[in-house]
C-alpha cells in the first residue's frame, strides 16, 4: 500500500535562506514521485517530477528534490528563498503501473518567507 | 497553453440546491478527477473517470455524482447540498500514463453552502 508522510505542517524561513520541505513515502513498487505547488486560491502546479530516471531531480523555479531510496524520502529543497516561493506544497506519491485512483497527496505543507 | 478550466472560482449556493461544477481540459487526456480539499485534510479523491461516460468512485463519493458525456468535459454534481460540503473543489486531468507524467489541475471552484 501506499502512504505518503509530510513531516511539517507549516515551514518559515527568511528571504534568501535555503528552504527544505520534508517527504517520506511507502510503495509497494517504484514509485513515481511529485511535487506540486498551490499559490492562495489557486490550483496546484507541478514543480517536478521522479520517474525513474537520474535520483536528482530539477524543478521550476530554482526548486530540485532527491529520491533516496534507502531512507524512502523524497525531499523538496532550493538555495535560497524568494518572496514568491510563499505556498503550500504538496508531496505525490503513485505507484508505477497503478490505475488512476491510486495517487496518493500528502497533506501539505505551508511555506511562509521572512523578509 | 494546455488547460484545464473551471467554470466559477467562487460560487455560493443554499441548502438543498442542486449544484453542478464544470470542468473542462483541452489537452485530449483520458483521465478527469475532482477532489475536494479541505484544511489539515489535503487533497481527497471524490470521483474520476478514465473515459467517456465512464466513471469510479474515489475515496469520498457520498452525496456527489458525475457525468462525462464528452472527453473534454467532467462535471460534479452535488444533488442536495449540505454545509459539510463547503469547500474547495479541484477539477484535474491526465493521460492514461497519468501517475507517471502527472496531472493538469483547474484554479478550483470554492464553494460555499449556506
Amino acid at each position: 500500500a501506499q502512504s505518503v508522510t509530510q513531516l511539517d505542517s507549516h515551514v518559515s524561513v527568511s528571504e534568501g535562506t535555503p528552504v527544505l520541505l520534508r517527504c517520506n513515502y511507502s510503495s509497494s513498487y517504484s514509485p513515481s514521485l511529485f511535487w506540486y505547488v498551490q499559490h492562495p486560491n489557486k490550483g496546484l502546479q507541478l514543480l517536478l517530477k521522479y520517474t525513474s530516471a537520474a535520483t536528482l531531480v530539477k524543478g521550476i523555479n530554482g526548486f530540485e528534490a532527491e529520491f533516496k531510496k534507502s531512507e524512502t524520502s523524497f525531499h523538496l529543497t532550493k538555495p535560497s528563498a524568494h518572496m514568491s516561493d510563499a505556498a503550500e506544497y504538496f508531496c505525490v506519491v503513485s505507484d508505477r503501473g497503478s490505475s488512476a485512483s491510486k495517487i496518493i497527496f500528502g497533506s501539505g505543507t505551508r511555506l511562509s518567507i521572512r523578509p | 497553453d494546455v488547460k484545464v478550466t473551471q467554470s466559477s472560482r467562487y460560487l455560493v449556493k443554499r441548502t438543498g440546491e442542486k449544484v453542478f461544477l464544470e470542468c473542462v481540459q483541452d489537452m485530449d487526456h483520458e483521465n478527469m478527477f475532482w477532489y475536494r480539499q479541505d484544511p489539515g485534510l489535503g487533497l481527497r479523491l471524490i470521483y474520476f473517470s478514465y473515459d467517456v461516460k465512464m466513471k469510479e468512485k474515489g475515496d469520498i463519493p457520498e452525496g456527489y455524482s458525475v457525468s462525462r458525456e464528452k472527453k473534454e468535459r467532467f462535471s460534479l454534481i452535488l444533488e442536495s447540498a449540505s454545509t459539510n460540503q463547503t469547500s474547495m473543489y479541484l477539477c484535474a486531468s491526465s493521460l492514461n500514463s497519468g501517475p507517471r507524467r502527472g496531472y493538469t489541475f483547474g484554479s478550483g471552484t470554492r464553494l460555499t453552502v449556506v
